[in-house]
């Protein structure tokens, strides 16, 4: 079966880094998104990794090892305003997409 | 980027009524659109996916006759929930997929939907 797997809540301290680790299973691979989705919004677009490695964009990174089937999207210098849901999709066979349940991130002052 | 619209943002209404919900592109052509609906501290849930001219095609579990798409354009996709009772209140957002860009996905705001 598909499956995407990410923690389910993680806690972290305002101006810290942070990692929010994604693993799946899918039938093919088209691509790996995270998505950032604050209460009561629809998800807006943070990354894409097709190919291995690591993709850096201001203080958002993702990782992507496609031989261990996952993914890491590490934020840095955190602010408030970063708390929100993180959600993890792979693009299967079919370019559609698969969802993790998301990852809640709390950041504390 | 590009821009998917939804219409309306919220929506409140009786149960035993249909509300339609409207999702449109903007600046592209959405070959493919799709349908998903989300309860509170939940994940999104895909209900369906429609291509441009053609009939949709449901998950499992989503029942077709209750929730109508309509995908008659390249830029409009509507979903239209029948009956509605007060467990189809959710948040409904649909996403539409550029033909030239087959990997990503972009959605619209959300419909958050109320029944009575």
């Amino acid at each position: 079966g598909q499956n995407i797997d990410q923690p389910t809540e993680m806690t972290a301290t305002e101006g810290a880094i942070v990692q929010i680790n994604c693993t799946y299973q899918t039938s093919g691979f088209n691509g790996l998104f995270w998505y950032q989705q604050h209460a009561g919004e629809a998800p807006t677009f943070l990354s894409y990794n097709v190919l291995d490695g690591l993709e850096e964009k201001g203080r958002f990174s993702s990782f992507l090892s496609r031989s261990k089937g996952y993914s890491y999207l590490l934020l840095k210098e955190l602010q408030m305003k970063d708390s929100a849901s993180y959600l993890c999709a792979v693009g299967d066979s079919n370019y559609q997409l698969i969802w993790g349940a998301g990852t809640k991130l709390i950041i504390k002052p | 980027g590009a821009v998917v619209s939804q219409h309306p943002s919220w929506v409140i209404c009786k149960s035993g009524t249909s509300v339609k919900i409207e999702c449109r592109s903007l600046d592209f052509q959405a070959t493919t659109m799709f349908w998903y609906r989300q309860f509170p501290k939940q994940s999104l849930m895909l209900m369906a996916t429609s291509n441009e001219g053609s009939k949709a095609t449901y998950e499992q579990g989503v029942e077709k006759d209750k929730f109508l798409i309509n995908h008659a354009s390249l830029t409009l996709s509507t979903l239209t929930v029948t009956s509605a009772h007060p467990e189809d209140s959710s948040f409904y957002i649909c996403s539409a997929r550029d033909g030239r860009e087959m990997n990503e996905q972009f959605f619209g705001p959300g419909t958050r939907l109320t029944v009575l």
